[in-house]
């Protein structure tokens, strides 16, 4: 089993749909964790981090199930703006490597 | 603002050369990472590092060595490019379990 694992999509959602994503993690001891955002030609960017109470950030919403070791992030509204690709990451120490999924291709559709 | 900084955004190099990726952060990061991306393939780890002058393989090590003599800096160096090494590396710092900083990216191609 990978790591840490997503579909790779691409998601074609037309403009103010709602969408949602999942990423399901293998070490269940990996401590923190992360969705950032990567647009074509550029570095990832930290979107949010995920809490174990879940926790929104305007039209995002991360989740965290520990149980079921996976994360989730739902995006409301969508702009055709939100068009990238979204990575999921865990990190599993302290001075221990960070991994991320292959990522999950969105396209907002105008 | 962590500011993480790769030394060069493109660079050509010749099969067979040294070729040094430098990465500098300014916040103080104790855990430095070196990636590479390819299309399909995601992020994969080189090598990081939680210490200056310590470093640990990632998964994809081979024909890779790094350095890491300053908190500050750490130093990817391909010890003889060849072309399967073309490819976007990316570094990244952070402290504790805090999120991860990315540089740039540098897009090294190998002729």
């Amino acid at each position: 089993r990978k790591e840490v694992e997503q579909d790779p999509g691409p998601f074609n959602v037309p403009e103010g749909a709602t969408v949602a994503f999942n990423c399901t993690y293998s070490n269940s001891a990996s401590q923190s964790f992360f969705w950032y955002r990567q647009d074509c030609r550029k570095e990832p960017k930290l979107l949010m981090s995920v809490y174990s109470s879940g926790n929104e950030d305007g039209r995002f919403t991360a989740q965290l199930n520990r149980a079921s070791q996976y994360i989730s992030l739902l995006i409301r509204d969508s702009k055709l703006s939100d068009s990238a690709t979204y990575l999921c990451v865990v990190n599993e120490g302290r001075d221990d490597k960070i991994i991320f999924g292959k990522g999950t291709r969105l396209h907002i559709l105008p | 603002d962590v500011k993480v900084t790769q030394s060069s955004r493109y660079l050509v190099k010749r099969t067979g050369e040294k070729v040094f990726l430098e990465c500098v952060q300014d916040m103080d990061h104790e855990n430095m990472f070196w990636y590479r991306q390819d299309p399909g393939l995601g992020l994969r780890l080189i090598y990081f590092s939680y210490d200056v002058k310590m470093k640990e393989k990632g998964d994809i090590p081979e024909g890779y060595s790094v350095s890491r003599e300053k908190k500050e800096r750490f130093s990817l160096i391909l010890e003889s490019a060849s072309t399967n090494q073309t490819s976007m590396y990316l570094c990244a710092s952070r402290t504790g379990m805090s999120e991860a900083f990315f540089g740039q990216g540098t897009r090294l191609t190998v002729v």
